[in-house]
This record gives structure tokens, C-alpha cells and sequence, in this order.
């Protein structure tokens, strides 16, 4: 597996709480991704980034916020979860561009309740 | 924006039958499809990809086809053993913007 690791790994949370999410990669990709996993519907991108402090948003980013201080490390932010953010969270990587082979990390399970 | 669609929704084979997943594409300027493996509890892993200049490729007992007119690419798994037992994922590029778009995925149950 790609140097990519997440946590924490397991998290119970409750409703209105801030909660963050981590991704720490060790193969200096410049890309990195932050997708959802819920069933009936695949992978679905939260947000994403292209280099440090660049960040863009993907198909369902309402109620999440990302940060990029570091190549290395994709943080992704619930500012206050609800219970339709529980899910399967992976963070994935990129080499060159967003269009080729993309990395999975071994995801976080969120639990709001 | 792309829109990618993934059949059958679940699909079981007997051991050493062949399987096929299709997906379509909407986005004609698509140029990047792989497809995907997730065992359950575990991360997706990229089994193979193609090209839009390329109609197949071929690893193992694994194939992926791709028709640009159609704008459908498919998966073929020939010989399936126990240990194909997965969902898979299929995916396109988008033209603008560095993103993947993915199917729904297909659980694939093979029955010893």
C-alpha cells in the first residue's frame, strides 16, 4: 500500500461538535482527495487539493472545510456534524494530476450521534 | 458535470464463471477509466485502467474494454475464484478539473 495513513481510524461523535479528520501521506503526491462512503452510493468527493494551500470542492462539500499547510497532510473539517455526516471517510492520493491512479488510505469510521 | 453509471448493482457467478460489470460515461472529453477493488472492511485498490487510446487491456484474468463512441467501458473477470468476492468500482476523468467520478458499485459474489 502507498505511505497513507488516516486518523483517527474509529470515531464516535455527537451532533454539533467539531470534528477533524486526518491524512498523512509519505510518497510527496501532490494530489490529494477527500471522499465519502456511504452505501448505494460509491465514493463521492468531498473536497480536494492540487498543492499547498490549494484546495477546491468537489460534489458534496456542504458542511466540510479542508486545509493544506503541508504537502504531506490533508486535514479535513466537520465544523459542527450532523448525523447524515456518518460514514466512511478515505482520503486518497495523486502523483501528477487528478486524472490517473489514485491511492486510497485505509479510511476513518464516523460515527454521529 | 460527469455522470457515471455502474451495472449490475450486485452480480453472483458460479466458481470459474466469467463475470461482467458495465459502466457508461456522460462526458465525451473523458479520458481515464480504472476500475477498482474494496473487500470488505478494507480500502479500494486499483485493479486495472485504460486509456482512451486504447480499445482493451488484458492482465491476467482481468479485462477492461472500452467503447468511446458508446461511451461504456466494461469489466471482464474470467475463471473467478472465491477470492474475487468483492464490490468494484468503476471510474471516469473529467475534463475540468483534476477529479475522478465514480459509479455506485457492483457487489460481486462468487459462489464455490
Amino acid at each position: 500500500d502507498a505511505g497513507i495513513t488516516q486518523s483517527p481510524r474509529h470515531k464516535v461523535t455527537e451532533t454539533g461538535t467539531p470534528v477533524t479528520l486526518r491524512c498523512h501521506q509519505t510518497e510527496n503526491h501532490r494530489y490529494m482527495y477527500w471522499y465519502r462512503q456511504d452505501p448505494g452510493h460509491g465514493l463521492r468527493l468531498i473536497h480536494y487539493s492540487y498543492g499547498v494551500k490549494d484546495t477546491d470542492k468537489g460534489e458534496v462539500s456542504d458542511g466540510y472545510s479542508v486545509s493544506r499547510s503541508k504537502t504531506e497532510d490533508f486535514l479535513l473539517t466537520l465544523e459542527s456534524a450532523t448525523s447524515s455526516q456518518t460514514s466512511v471517510y478515505f482520503c486518497a492520493i495523486s502523483e501528477h494530476t487528478g486524472r490517473e491512479t489514485q491511492y486510497f488510505g485505509p479510511g476513518t469510521r464516523l460515527l454521529v450521534l | 458535470g460527469e455522470n457515471v453509471e455502474q451495472h449490475p448493482s450486485t452480480l453472483s457467478v458460479q466458481e470459474g464463471d466469467s463475470a461482467v460489470i458495465k459502466c457508461t460515461y456522460s462526458d465525451s472529453a473523458s479520458n481515464y477509466f480504472p476500475w477498482y477493488k474494496q473487500e470488505l472492511g478494507k480500502r479500494p485498490q486499483l485493479i486495472i485502467d485504460i486509456r482512451s487510446n486504447v480499445g482493451e487491456k488484458k492482465d491476467q484474468r482481468i479485462a477492461v474494454t472500452l467503447n468511446k463512441t458508446a461511451k461504456h467501458f466494461s469489466l471482464h473477470i474470467t475463471e473467478t475464484q472465491p477470492e474475487d468476492s468483492a464490490v468494484y468500482f468503476c471510474a471516469a476523468s473529467i475534463e475540468y478539473g483534476n477529479k475522478l467520478v465514480f459509479g455506485a458499485g457492483t457487489i460481486l459474489r462468487v459462489k464455490s
